[in-house]
């Protein structure tokens, strides 16, 4: 395993429609991040799961925002309805669960899905 | 809460000397760490140095490390003699212990000049 994988790297949608993006993690990292970079600024938390379970969402997360992780394995993030302001850097991170103490070495991120909404 | 402020929205250095990105946080959290990234044009967020609060000394790795002053709140990330390929955005972020979301700040664009 070479590290946390995205999928799409670039995606160009209409406004008003939805997309779906995937995140494989490092295949031993139970935790998955999900993170929104927008021009300009640095990452912003979107939600993270540890296994299957969904533990933290952020207020970014609106109702058309939503992440899954069946099974524990890959998950998808998927905004519904899409606006221009949605237009961004979605970025995945994995870690493992190390216990007490900032996930320091084991954070890893993916190369993130660009999206342009027009 | 917890905020990162990066001042330096650019900056220009000749290759082979050495660079500060400056880094301030505010946080009530009495543990937490404090981390920097490098963010390349192809987009992902590459690992360079952690600090922990209550870590004595500073941090290093190779040619990085982390001038950390607990008082002030300043973590600066020294690069010692700049190569070309140090050209990216530079990020400081933190996260408190036993919450492992991230808090990044606006990053500062390094440009290593031949």
């Amino acid at each position: 395993d070479t590290g946390v994988s995205q999928d799409p790297r670039h995606k160009i949608t209409k406004r008003g429609q939805n997309v779906t993006f995937r995140c494989d993690p490092i295949s031993e990292h139970n935790r998955l991040y999900w993170y929104r970079q927008t021009l300009g600024q640095g990452p912003e938390f979107l939600t993270y799961f540890q296994n299957e379970a969904q533990l933290e969402k952020s207020r970014l997360l609106s109702d058309r925002f939503s992440a899954e992780r069946p099974k524990g394995s890959f998950s998808t993030l998927e905004i519904q309805r899409t606006e221009q302001g949605d237009s961004a850097m979605y970025l995945c991170a994995s870690s493992p669960s190390l216990g007490g103490g900032p996930a320091n070495y084991g954070y890893t991120f993916g190369s993130g899905t660009r999206l342009t909404v027009v | 809460a917890q905020k990162i402020t990066q001042t330096q929205p650019g900056m220009f250095v000749q290759e082979k000397e050495a660079v500060t990105l400056d880094c301030t946080y505010d946080t009530s959290d009495p543990s937490y760490g404090l981390f920097w990234y490098k963010q390349p044009s192809s987009g992902e967020m590459i690992f360079l140095i952690y600090q922990g609060s209550y870590d004595q000394q500073n941090a290093t790795e190779g040619r990085y490390s982390l001038n950390f002053q607990k008082a002030r709140k300043s973590a600066n990330l020294v690069i010692s003699a700049s190569q070309l390929g140090d050209s990216a955005m530079y990020f400081c972020a933190m996260s408190s212990f036993g919450n492992e979301k991230l808090t990044f700040g606006t990053g500062t664009r390094l440009t290593i000049i031949p």
